[in-house]
């Protein structure tokens, strides 16, 4: 079934460290992708996107994604995290105009 | 408005009764998304609208859940006979392009008891 998968439910980080959240997607053909952020009581936000060129997209608030077709995969890092990155993050890809599909999410939790 | 507005911000209603929820959309987006985040889970496609074509119901769970658009813009979801697997967050999105992300609203929390 066509679908997009975050790999990590939770992931519980100390601040500094860095950080590679998982997703992929099983859809073939062109995809747009996204990644969006909710922090707490807060409503979703989008972080960053990909539509074409290239592959390595810079975001807001210092996160990158890094789309790599071989693999269907667009993964979110970010080199040194900060308490305030607490938040859920999910992946989202857009195969026609009117259907955006979402991973599961996954919520990280930022050490002080 | 400057975002996605949805009313009410919570609702609590009895199982078996019937809820509307609203959204009001960034003005001069034509396409308009509802999605459905229930604990655990991802966002779930309800249905689209863009323009005034008509809309993508695909995603809607059973015939007790409705929407329409009026004058395209403000957004009405009515979900009949409640049941408590339709607690959940409604959420309402907008778009302005179709290559565009979407501007969530803060979205509204159903709890049927």
């Amino acid at each position: 079934a066509q679908s997009v998968s975050q790999h990590n439910h939770h992931v519980i980080l100390s601040e500094a460290a860095s950080l590679e959240l998982g997703c992929n997607y099983s859809y073939g053909g062109t995809v747009n992708l996204f990644w969006y952020v909710q922090y707490p009581g807060q409503h979703l936000q989008l972080l960053l996107k990909y539509f074409s060129g290239d592959p390595l997209v810079k975001g807001i608030k210092g996160f990158e994604a890094e789309f790599i077709k071989s693999k269907f995969s667009f993964n979110l890092r970010k080199p040194s995290v900060q308490w305030s990155d607490t938040a859920e993050y999910f992946c989202a890809v857009k195969i026609t105009n009117n259907d955006m599909r979402f991973g599961a999410g996954t919520r990280l939790t930022v050490k002080p | 408005g400057a975002g996605v507005s949805q009313s009410p911000s919570n609702k609590v209603t009895e199982k078996g009764k019937d809820v509307e929820l609203r959204c009001d959309p960034i003005s001069g987006h034509t396409a308009l998304y509802w999605y459905r985040q229930s604990l655990g889970q991802g966002l779930e496609f309800l249905i689209y609208f863009q323009g005034n074509s008509a809309p993508d119901k695909s995603g809607l769970p059973s015939d007790r859940f409705s929407a329409e658009r009026t004058g395209g813009s403000v957004s009405t979801l009515t979900i009949q006979r409640t049941q408590q697997e339709d607690s959940a967050v409604y959420l309402c999105a907008s778009s302005y392009d179709r290559l565009g992300g979407y501007t969530f609203g803060s979205g509204t929390r159903l709890t049927v008891v």
